[in-house]
């Protein structure tokens, strides 16, 4: 079954760092770009950026160039996304997605931040 | 950057009515890399219509895309209780991709 199941619900206080897991089955994992993408609540949805599974080449948001990384362990099939000095605004759903159009999606993690 | 602007932002319509949406973009989207997607409360967006016209796997028929250049439309032929959700388009002609701010459909 193809599918990306990703970590559970953080929350953090201010200044800290999360990191949030994206693990791919039911594909060849280095084929394919892994994208994240959050949404505060009652918010629109906003691509942070990409990373090539296979080459590791990532591309950030202008937004959350300074703050952001993404990484991936091929051996795990899974993707990771960090995000630092957290504030409270950046309290939101994040989802990975991965396809050309995003036709498959993880099931998202809340991350508050209080 | 290509801004992508949806109207309306919200639409209220009864069960069997025909959904128009619009997604007007700021620049041209190249080879019609435009999707719509579909997102309930809760849950992941789920992908409805990728090229701008292709209907993705599993979505019945009642959905469809249409447009090009910078202007595109989603249809829903028919609503369904089911339909009620926001709707999101996206452009994918840019490594930096964009998403519209969404509209939001209400089944009266």
């Amino acid at each position: 079954q193809v599918q990306l199941v990703q970590s559970g619900a953080e929350v953090r206080k201010p200044g800290a760092s999360v990191k949030v897991s994206c693990k791919a089955s039911g594909y060849t994992f280095i084929s394919h770009a892994i994208h994240w993408v959050r949404q505060a609540p009652g918010q629109r949805l906003e691509w942070m950026g990409w990373i090539n599974a296979g080459t590791g080449n990532t591309e950030y948001s202008q937004k959350f160039q300074d703050r952001v990384t993404f990484t991936r362990d091929t051996s795990a099939s899974t993707a990771y996304m960090e995000l630092s000095n957290l504030r409270s605004e950046d309290t939101a759903l994040y989802f990975c997605a991965s396809g050309l159009a995003f036709d498959l999606w993880g099931q998202g993690t809340m991350v508050t931040v209080s | 950057e290509i801004v992508l602007t949806q109207s309306p932002d919200t639409l209220a319509l009864s069960p069997g009515e025909r959904a128009t949406l619009s997604c007007r973009a700021s620049q041209t989207v190249s080879s019609n890399f435009l999707a719509w997607y579909q997102q309930k409360p809760g849950q992941a967006p789920r992908l409805l219509i990728y090229g701008a016209s292709s209907r993705a796997t599993g979505i019945p028929d009642r959905f469809s895309g249409s447009g090009s250049g910078t202007d595109f439309t989603l249809t829903i032929a028919r609503l369904e209780p089911e339909d009620s959700a926001v709707y999101y388009c996206q452009q994918y002609a840019r490594s930096f991709r964009t998403f519209g701010q969404g509209t939001k459909v209400e089944i009266k």
